[in-house]
């Protein structure tokens, strides 16, 4: 079955530089989520979008932005990099509507900042 | 206050013991829903098992068996007989609607399982 496409991978980027990461969903997925898990950490909610629209905001920095196209994809925008901002950036998709909302995890996009 | 707690850091068995990794929820919300995920040293969150508030009954998939018990805000997971493959961090999350519009889990910070061949 498909899952969550999560590109590039791997990511090495300058101090203040800007990165992009993509995110393709389950197929008819309506809901995407972006967490972003610091070494040794647990994942951390940034933002979701529900049928393209925000829905929730976590603890994205103001450097950050994200959308959601009309293909259901997403990318997330992260300007002014610092060092703070390496880390595993992943993207999931769920359903809504059924109970649970069972939420899949892309394999992740690991970004390094130096 | 931490939604969800996992004592347990770091487990270290050999293989073929069992082992119960913890995890303890708080919510007041009485729709929730729990979660456990794998996250091999690879990376990736590989989704286990979807529990919601309203089903108590255990679960065993496997080698795989999940405890809920809302009395002590509990959802426990065991693995019999575990295998070098077990070795991951597993995770618990808890989504509830308190605090947001929509069901966002939370996460426990996890227990990294080492099995010793």
């Amino acid at each position: 079955a498909a899952g969550v496409i999560q590109s590039p991978r791997h990511l090495i980027k300058e101090k203040r530089e800007t990165a992009t990461l993509k995110c393709y969903p389950i197929p008819r997925h309506d809901t995407v989520y972006w967490y972003q898990q610091g070494p040794g950490q647990d994942p951390q909610f940034l933002i979701s979008f529900y049928e393209k629209m925000q829905s929730d905001k976590g603890s994205i920095p103001d450097r950050f932005s994200a959308q959601q196209f009309s293909d259901y994809h997403s990318e997330l925008n992260m300007s002014s990099l610092e060092l703070g901002d390496s880390a595993l950036y992943f993207c999931a998709s769920s359903l809504q509507g059924l109970a649970g909302n069972t939420i899949y995890f892309g394999e992740g996009s690991w970004l390094t900042v130096v | 206050a931490q939604k969800v707690t996992q004592a347990q850091t770091e487990i270290s068995v050999v293989e073929k013991e069992d082992v119960t990794l913890d995890c303890v929820y708080e919510t007041r919300d009485t729709t929730y829903y729990l979660f456990w995920y794998k996250q091999p040293p690879s990376g990736e969150l590989v989704f286990l098992i979807r529990r919601n508030s309203f089903d108590e009954q255990n679960e065993i998939s496997g080698r795989y068996s999940w405890n809920f018990q809302k009395s002590t805000s509990s959802f426990n997971f065991t693995i019999t007989a575990s295998q070098v493959v077990d070795s991951a961090v597993y995770f618990c999350a808890l989504s509830d609607i308190l605090g947001g519009g929509s069901y966002i889990p939370t996460f426990g910070r996890g227990t990294s399982l080492i099995v010793h061949p």
